[in-house]
């Protein structure tokens, strides 16, 4: 089975604060995405990737970057931590782009102080 | 703009009492539409893949169709391990990106 992981199931961090989330999938997977979820929101996508080195912004990138150096790793940063970042931040992968659908991770949970 | 609703927002059922989750979208042509099982602080789990009106696909308690303008979510005698949240999603043609809706919230009582 693919898996996707995220580093870290919990965090809690100071307003203003570099945050770095990370996420390793062990498929070889091309496409890589981030997505924060809130309630009544639902999932809306903050960047996503379809090879190393690359990125697109998704609906809602104001305040965070992407990094994408090796094709199993998929880093998303929040450069300055706000309080209205805090949420439930989600990783996934997909083979091809609406094929077998996505593999998420089990999701970070992340509140700014 | 591309556009997914499910409804109902919250749903209660009887262990055993059928019944069926709606997704109504606006796209523009369907690539794919997804349907996805999510657990409390859990992420998404991925159920069914469809691609076009008339498929169906099953998978234990839980059978989707297609229509061009929704997808249904069929649960047959649920049991209470079938609580969870229900998304749905879809990829429009000429494009990369899936929307997702916001979810029905299942519960399924003993």
């Amino acid at each position: 089975d693919v898996k996707v992981t995220q580093s870290s199931r919990y965090l809690v961090k100071r307003t203003g604060e570099k945050v770095f989330l990370e996420c390793v999938q062990d498929m070889d997977h091309e496409n890589m995405f981030w997505y924060r979820q809130d309630p009544g929101l639902g999932l809306r996508l903050i960047y996503f990737s379809y090879d190393v080195k690359m990125k697109e912004k998704g609906d809602i990138p104001e305040g965070y970057s992407v990094s994408r150096e090796k094709k199993e790793r998929f880093s998303l940063i929040l450069e300055s931590a706000s309080t209205n970042q805090t949420s439930m931040y989600l990783c996934a992968s997909s083979l091809t782009v609406g094929s077998y659908g996505y593999t998420f991770g089990s999701g970070t949970r992340l509140t700014v102080v | 703009e591309d556009q997914v609703t499910q409804s109902p927002e919250a749903l209660r059922l009887q262990e055993g009492e059928s019944s069926s989750l709606n997704c109504s979208y606006t796209v523009s042509g369907l690539r794919g539409l997804f349907w996805y099982r999510q657990d409390p602080g859990k992420g998404p789990e991925f159920l069914f893949t469809l691609y076009s009106a008339g498929e169906e696909k099953e998978k234990e308690r839980l059978k989707a169709t297609l229509t061009k303008k929704e997808s249904f979510l069929h649960i047959t005698a649920p049991k209470p391990e079938d609580s969870a949240t229900y998304l749905c999603a879809v990829l429009p043609g000429g494009y990369q990106k899936v929307t997702f809706g916001i979810g029905t919230k299942l519960q399924v009582i003993p």
